[in-house]
């Protein structure tokens, strides 16, 4: 009874390293999306994937890309990090629009030097 | 203007009072209305959800809509010190949108 899985839970890189952070949910969504968290700024959204085989711009997508790999996995990829990505990234997956059954991993703590 | 404004706290009340926490949103064709509660270095995690205007009670947990004034509150009676957390009000005016204030930070003293 996994939930949503996200892979690593920290991480540290310097300024210009790639990555690429995982998310995993066995719940059978077909909706997955990456939220970034900062301090007062709430969540805001990055991605998200409303079915396998789609992917759309959320409201803060410059300097990241996705893919949809299967209904399961959704990653997120940082090209060439940089300070300003530093932050809580969430993945989150539900049912298009059903936000009352969305669940949330548990976070990665990204930072940037 | 923000989407979604949360009054920013950090609010502290004592163990057995109501906690009381307001959020704004600024579009009006939004429908569904939410507050997760998020402690600190957990996940988000739902614990009211409100879709028409009026009150709406779950347990110690009373959410309040109105559409009109596009205000939403939460009200947390007989508060309690495992309610201390960060809690995120949320709106969704489309599919895949959910728009998510900036958080108040609730303390209940002992």
């Amino acid at each position: 009874n996994a939930g949503v899985t996200q892979t690593p839970k920290f991480q540290v890189l310097k300024t210009g390293q790639s990555m690429t952070l995982q998310c995993a949910q066995d719940m059978n969504h077909n909706s997955m999306y990456w939220y970034r968290q900062d301090p007062g700024m709430g969540l805001r959204l990055i991605y998200y994937s409303a079915s396998e085989g789609t992917t759309d711009k959320g409201e803060v997508p410059n300097g990241y890309n996705v893919s949809r790999l299967n209904k399961r996995e959704f990653s997120l990829r940082l090209e060439s990090a940089a300070p300003s990505q530093t932050s809580v990234y969430f993945c989150a997956s539900s049912e298009l629009g059903r936000w009352t059954e969305a669940f949330f991993g548990q976070g990665t703590r990204l930072t940037v030097v | 203007q923000k989407e979604v404004e949360q009054n920013s706290g950090p609010l502290s009340v004592p163990e057995g009072a109501i906690a009381s926490l307001n959020c704004t949103y600024s579009d009006r064709v939004s429908q569904s209305f939410f507050w997760y509660r998020q402690y600190s270095g957990k996940s988000p995690e739902l614990i009211m959800s409100i879709y028409s205007n009026g009150d709406k009670e779950d347990g110690r947990f009373t959410a309040q809509l109105n559409k009109a004034s596009q205000y939403v509150s939460l009200l947390i009676r007989d508060s309690q010190p495992s309610d201390s957390a960060t809690y995120l009000c949320a709106v969704n005016s489309n599919d895949y949108k959910l728009s998510f204030g900036a958080g108040t930070t609730v303390t209940v003293r002992a």
